[in-house]
């Protein structure tokens, strides 16, 4: 069964930083693009970054570019997001995803909350 | 990175059919395959319905379809049932090598 757990999440001031790890199980996760996706209370959904197989490129939503930072440990089956300089407008539910080629993401995880916050 | 432009809301009554649009521009949905479709229930995980334009995942029922004309893609959902009432959203592979989404819709089974 594929699983994609998220922890990480919390609550921090503006300013500062925080790790997202996200924990895959049931599936060769080296295979696989994986995504981080973002859902503010309330709001929709926005894609914030990609990371390929090998873990060798990545892509970032301009919001984010210059600030957070995703990678992959394919030894460990783990994706992370590392987020600085965070701001009160990065307060959502993140979720990681495991995306079916380029389209789609067909599994997600429960997602965790992060709260920018003084 | 704009968002795609969906419809706030639509509503039908169980049985009849609904289509929900999501309009972009030549640099994504015109652009590529690679628009899918989640729905998404109050406090859960999105779920994808459509991938590549029209194809569904295993286990996706055939009441749900999708297509699309230039920029505008669409998702219709055939003999509305009570549980399809949900938030869907759009979202299409860009120009730019990122990702964006539509702004959601609220289906409700009147």
């Amino acid at each position: 069964e594929v699983q994609l757990v998220e922890s990480g999440g919390g609550l921090v001031q503006p300013g500062g930083s925080l790790r997202l790890s996200c924990a895959a199980s049931g599936f060769t996760f080296s295979s696989h693009w994986m995504h981080w996706v973002r859902q503010a209370p309330g709001k929709g959904l926005v894609w914030v970054s990609r990371i390929i197989n090998d873990g060798s490129g990545a892509d970032y939503a301009d919001s984010v570019k210059g600030r957070f930072t995703i990678s992959r440990d394919n030894g460990k089956n783990t994706l992370y997001l590392q987020m600085n300089s965070l701001r009160d407008d990065d307060t959502a539910v993140y979720y990681c995803a495991r995306y079916l080629g380029v389209s789609g993401a067909d599994f997600w995880g429960q997602g965790t909350l992060v709260t920018v916050s003084s | 990175q704009s968002a795609l432009t969906q419809p706030a809301s639509v509503s039908g009554s169980p049985g009849q059919s609904i289509t929900i649009s999501c309009t972009g521009t030549s640099s994504d949905v015109g652009g590529y395959k690679y628009v899918c479709w989640y729905q998404q229930h109050p406090g859960k995980a999105p779920k994808l319905m459509i991938y590549d334009v029209s194809n569904r995942p295993s286990g996706v029922s055939n009441r749900f379809s999708g297509s699309k004309s230039g920029n505008t893609a669409s998702l219709t959902i055939s003999g509305l049932q009570t549980e399809d009432e949900a938030d869907y959203y759009c979202s299409s592979y860009t120009s730019r090598a990122t990702w964006v989404f539509g702004g959601g819709t609220k289906l409700t089974v009147l």
